[in-house]
Formats: C-alpha cells, sequence, structure tokens
C-alpha cells in the first residue's frame, strides 16, 4: 500500500514565477490538507480539500490555491513567488476527522 | 488564539541519558494531542497521541501524558538511541470534522554515541 506521494522532490523558482506542486492521497483517503514548513518552523496549515471544495483555510494570501480531483488528488499552486515562499511544502491525507499520514514533502527555492 | 509552544533546541545527549522535550498548549476547547517525528530529509511521522485529559500515549520507547491541569504533553523517553536524532514537534487538533493540524516549532534531538 503506497503512502502518501508529492511531486516533484525539489524545485527552483524565480520571484515572480508561479508553481504546481502535486500530490496523491493514500489509498482510501479522500481528505487532502497542505501546509508550508519554513526551514527551522513547524508546518503551518495552508488548506484544506474535501469532495473537491476547500473546506479550511489557514492565514495564507490568495497567492497560493488548490485544486482536488476526483480521484482525490491534489495540486497546490503559488501565484507571483516571493523569496519568503521557499519551505518544505507536506501533504498529509486522512479520512475526515482521522489521523493525518505525511508525505515527503516538496523543497521550494525561490530565487 | 490556539498555540503550542515547545521548548527550544537543540538538545544534545549522549547515548542512554533520559530525554524528555516539553511542550505546552494554548486551545480554547479540549484538543487531540500528538507527537510528530521528522528524520533528516523526510516528512512527518506520528509519534504518538493522547486524545483526553491523563491519557497517556507510547510507541517505540517514548510516552507523554496529556495534562489539562498544566496544559502540557511533555514527550520522554528513558534511554536514547543515535538513530532517535531528529527533529520532534508537538502538535494539537480539535475533533469533530476538519482536523487542522497545529503545530509546535519542533526541538532538535541530537544523540552522541
Amino acid at each position: 500500500d503506497a503512502g502518501v506521494t508529492q511531486s516533484p522532490t525539489h524545485l527552483i523558482k524565480t520571484r515572480g514565477q508561479q508553481v504546481t506542486l502535486r500530490c496523491s492521497p493514500k489509498s482510501g483517503h479522500d481528505t487532502v490538507s497542505w501546509y508550508q514548513q519554513a526551514l527551522g518552523q513547524g508546518p503551518q496549515f495552508i488548506f484544506q480539500y474535501y469532495e473537491e471544495e476547500e473546506r479550511q483555510r489557514g492565514n495564507f494570501p490568495d497567492r497560493f490555491s488548490g485544486h482536488q480531483f476526483p480521484n482525490y488528488s491534489s495540486e497546490l499552486n503559488v501565484n507571483a513567488l516571493l523569496l519568503g515562499d521557499s519551505a518544505l511544502y507536506l501533504c498529509a491525507s486522512s479520512r475526515p476527522g482521522n489521523e493525518q499520514f505525511f508525505g515527503p514533502g516538496t523543497r521550494l527555492t525561490v530565487l | 488564539g490556539d498555540s503550542v509552544t515547545q521548548m527550544e533546541g537543540p538538545v544534545t545527549l549522549s547515548e542512554e541519558a533520559f530525554l524528555t522535550i516539553n511542550c505546552t498548549y494554548t486551545a480554547t476547547g479540549y484538543p487531540s494531542l500528538f507527537w510528530y517525528v521528522q528524520y533528516p530529509g523526510e516528512g512527518l511521522q506520528l509519534l504518538l497521541k493522547a486524545t483526553k485529559a491523563d491519557d497517556k500515549g507510547s510507541n517505540k520507547g517514548f510516552e507523554a501524558t496529556y495534562r489539562k491541569e498544566t496544559t502540557s504533553f511533555h514527550l520522554e523517553k528513558g534511554s536514547v538511541q543515535v538513530s532517535d536524532s531528529a527533529v520532534y514537534f508537538c502538535a494539537l487538533v480539535f475533533s469533530g470534522g476538519y482536523n487542522k493540524l497545529i503545530f509546535g516549532a519542533g526541538t532538535r534531538l541530537a544523540v552522541h554515541p
């Protein structure tokens, strides 16, 4: 049983560009949450998707958007990248209200 | 708002030493509490959890007790190993549908032989 997978593993972008990160949830999970982990910090909740709808959002600007597909996989999009967006982006999947399982993350570097 | 505070690291110990990593929380209700571990270059793994006051979570020799009176969930291990070197995160979540995790800043543990 594959766990949560994320792609790509690493990504380098320049300021102002746009980026898309992808996540495939663990088998049987229908809820996907995204977190941003800056260097030396704990993960910060970005948003959560269930039934293809964003149902909860953290304190992140509208430059951060997402999508969930019918197969429960998800994308995180960040527009107009800033240097401060450099971080490890973690995806977690779960069934509603149950334990979240995390993927290995995508390391984004903005130059 | 709801938050988690952890002791600052790094914590440096010799193998077989006793480990304590302090964690306190501020919450408007009665959350579930977690410890996650992050090994170098990896994502987060759930280490242990407790869902109500006085519950003790345990796994791989690690333990933590949910103390409502002191709003704490300190992580302990009686004898650490080099392989325990990692970053440890305390976190809380409120049950009932949306399970947004709120994390502390993390505590890095380095265990030397």
